[in-house]
């Protein structure tokens, strides 16, 4: 079955740390990836998406992923966090003939 | 103007009972979602409708019927309220329903069942 994890499940970092979550998939051929983050109490919006070409997407905020292909991976990553990245940051892949599947989600807790 | 707007926000109520929340979308999108989060935050889809049909619809009690009347709206109408139904539901739309659409999501609804 296809699948989306995310294996940091809580990250805290002090500010203008550096910051990476992990995210792998499953799926064989073509994918589109999504990194979303969800601030507290309010919805899910997009940060950065994949479909093809430059395989280092650049998103809002000052995030960033990496899609590498081999590895099935679609890691996010900040150079310097802020308090208000404080949220929680939810991977997702779809697929041809597929609904998006979400991850787990990773909650960042970032320290003033 | 919010673009995928639905209410109730917050909705506390008693098991057995029947509740139904509402969502629109004003982005001219073909396609809309409900999505279930629990108290673990983990995020699964519940039923997708593109352009007033069902697509998608995911092991879900049959108490729960979402109903399209037209494409911009998706309601969710719960029958028999239970404990385990207490989680946010958040409505979506995308564009159409090609899979590298961005999904945009509603402010949610908080529903807790006592």
């Amino acid at each position: 079955a296809q699948s989306v994890s995310q294996h940091n499940h809580h990250v805290i970092l002090s500010e203008a740390a550096s910051l990476e979550l992990g995210c792998n998939y499953s799926y064989g051929g073509t994918v589109n990836l999504f990194w979303y983050v969800q601030y507290p109490g309010q919805h899910l919006q997009l940060l950065l998406k994949y479909f093809s070409g430059d395989p280092l997407v650049k998103g809002i905020k000052g995030f960033e992923a990496e899609f590498i292909k081999s590895k099935f991976s679609f890691n996010l990553r900040k150079p310097s966090v802020q308090w208000s990245d404080t949220a929680e940051y939810f991977c997702a892949v779809s697929q041809e003939g597929y609904k998006y599947i979400f991850g787990t989600g990773t909650r960042l807790k970032v320290l003033a | 103007d919010t673009a995928v707007s639905q209410t109730p926000k917050y909705l506390v109520t008693q098991m057995g009972n029947d509740k139904s929340i509402k969502c629109e979308q004003n982005l001219g999108h073909d396609t809309m979602y409900w999505y279930k989060q629990d108290s673990k935050k983990f995020l699964k889809i519940m039923f997708s409708y593109n352009n007033k049909e069902l697509i998608i619809n995911e092991t879900v009690p049959n108490r729960f019927s979402p109903k399209s009347p037209d494409k911009a709206h998706l309601n969710l109408h719960i029958n028999s309220l239970e404990l385990g139904d207490s989680a946010v539901y958040f409505c979506a739309s995308s564009q159409d329903q090609r899979p590298g659409n961005t999904i945009y999501f509603g402010e949610g609804s908080w529903l807790t069942v006592v």
